[in-house]
């Protein structure tokens, strides 16, 4: 069973504050990762993917991999309380995504 | 832009009702999936299809089939809904291979079966 493994939170932070969400994986031929955001009853959307070592900005969100410590991580910086949301991790093995059960965010005002 | 569309936002059915599910897809993607969603459970694979007449078993495919006659059109079917069935259903679609292509969501459907 390929795992996805995520910090269910919830997690609460100030706006204008970095968040910073956290998920391992298990199957080590994993290839692509992404981050998905779910607002409440809605679907998820994509925000974030991440194919190789290192990071990747796009606006206030970076997406960080380690492959070698099987990590993928997403910083938000500058909090919004608009970003609060629950945030899916997946993994890409083959044709299939793993999911992990999501990080419950909200950002105070 | 990718769009995936599902044929209800909100259904309620009877227990024993045969119930259909439509996903459709306007990106030429060969991949389409069948997920539902619980609090606490997460996302859970029912059914994938990379071909138009192929179908995989996901997770938990008990109680469902499903039908992809068509490559924009992936069916879920409830043969006999049962209260344990209540759920939100989300379809999904992507590119085939294992490169990086994304996985996009349809709106869902939350599901209630009495």
């Amino acid at each position: 069973q390929k795992e996805v493994e995520q910090n269910s939170g919830p997690l609460s932070v100030p706006e204008g504050a970095i968040a910073s969400l956290n998920c391992t994986y298990s199957d080590r031929g994993s290839q692509s990762f992404f981050w998905y955001r779910q607002y409440s009853g809605k679907s998820p959307e994509l925000i974030m993917s991440i194919y190789s070592n290192g990071d990747k900005e796009d606006g206030r969100f970076t997406a960080q991999l380690n492959k070698a410590s099987q990590y993928v991580s997403l910083l938000i910086r500058d909090s919004q309380p608009s970003d609060s949301a629950t945030y899916l991790c997946a993994v890409k093995s083959g044709n299939q995504f793993y999911f992990g059960t999501g990080t419950s965010l909200t950002v105070i005002p | 832009d990718v769009k995936v569309t599902q044929s209800s936002r909100y259904l309620v059915k009877r227990t024993g009702e045969k119930v259909f599910l439509e996903c459709v897809q306007d990106m030429d993607h060969e991949n389409m999936f069948w997920y539902r969603q619980d609090p606490g459970l997460g996302l859970r694979l029912i059914y994938f299809s990379y071909d138009v007449k192929m179908k995989e078993k996901g997770d938990i495919p008990e109680g469902y089939s499903v039908s992809r006659e068509k490559k924009e059109r992936f069916s879920l079917i409830l043969e006999s809904a049962s209260t344990n069935q209540t759920s939100m259903y989300l379809c999904a679609s992507s590119l085939v291979g294992a490169g990086y292509n994304e996985q996009f969501f349809g709106p869902g459907t939350r599901l209630t079966v009495l």
